[in-house]
């Protein structure tokens, strides 16, 4: 997976909108944007991914730059229940070893009452 | 749909002792992958199956570490004679081929 940047940590109130950003400057044309969010004692929960098009599922809304080298995953009336570490991450969806996946640090995204 | 169940979701052995994890993938999901999490390591990848079959070990300890499908509906990850660098959460995930991963819950693995 190539190399994806975000920041360590954002607070949002309970209701509000979050947008987590993400960059990838170094993104091949054939790499998908995958997002992923962890909280304690629990596994990876996948959350949405995409190519090129933005997109949008019951969990976030994936708004992807035209040139691709960066995206932002935005999360609509946050709770609590949103508060975990955010990942993002590049992969391809056919070949080599696209199943290894790796994780960075992420973001953590605190949400308050 | 239950998603990837495991099971136990803590275990805890003694130095020594077997440990088996047990992995339920998603119906109807050809792949099935095992990794560990640890802080300090982060995210590994141990083993991969597809449909059954053992595609890639790469990730597994050669000593003490095995994984098996027996048949479509669950895999086994066994540890013999753990050790305390063993203990980690080991997380199994099951995709459609090998599009997006979508893991378990984890279990915790103790070695005192």
């Amino acid at each position: 997976d190539a190399k994806t940047t975000q920041p360590d940590s954002m607070e949002s109130t309970e209701g509000e909108t979050v947008h987590l950003p993400c960059s990838h400057a170094t993104i091949s044309g054939n790499e998908y944007i995958y997002w992923y969010r962890q909280v304690p004692l629990q596994g990876p929960e996948y959350v949405t991914h995409g190519l090129q098009q933005n997109t949008t599922n019951s969990m976030a809304f994936l708004a992807i730059a035209s040139d691709r080298k960066s995206s932002t995953l935005i999360l609509t009336h946050v709770s609590l229940r949103d508060a975990a570490v955010y990942h993002c991450i590049l992969r391809t969806n056919s070949g080599g070893s696209n199943y290894k996946l790796t994780f960075g640090k992420g973001t953590l995204l605190t949400v308050t009452p | 749909n239950a998603g990837v169940i495991q099971t136990p979701r803590h275990k805890v052995t003694g130095k020594g002792q077997e440990a088996t994890l047990w992995c339920e993938p998603i119906s109807g999901h050809s792949a099935v992958f095992w990794y560990r999490q640890t802080i300090v390591q982060g995210l590994e990848f141990l083993t991969y199956f597809r449909n059954q079959a053992p595609i890639d070990d790469s990730g597994m300890p050669k000593e003490r570490f095995s994984a098996q499908m027996p048949n479509q509906s669950h895999s086994t990850l066994k540890i013999q004679s753990t050790q305390p660098q063993d203990s980690a959460v080991y997380l199994c995930a099951s995709s459609l081929e090998e599009n997006t991963l979508y893991f378990g819950a984890g279990t915790r693995l103790s070695v005192l």
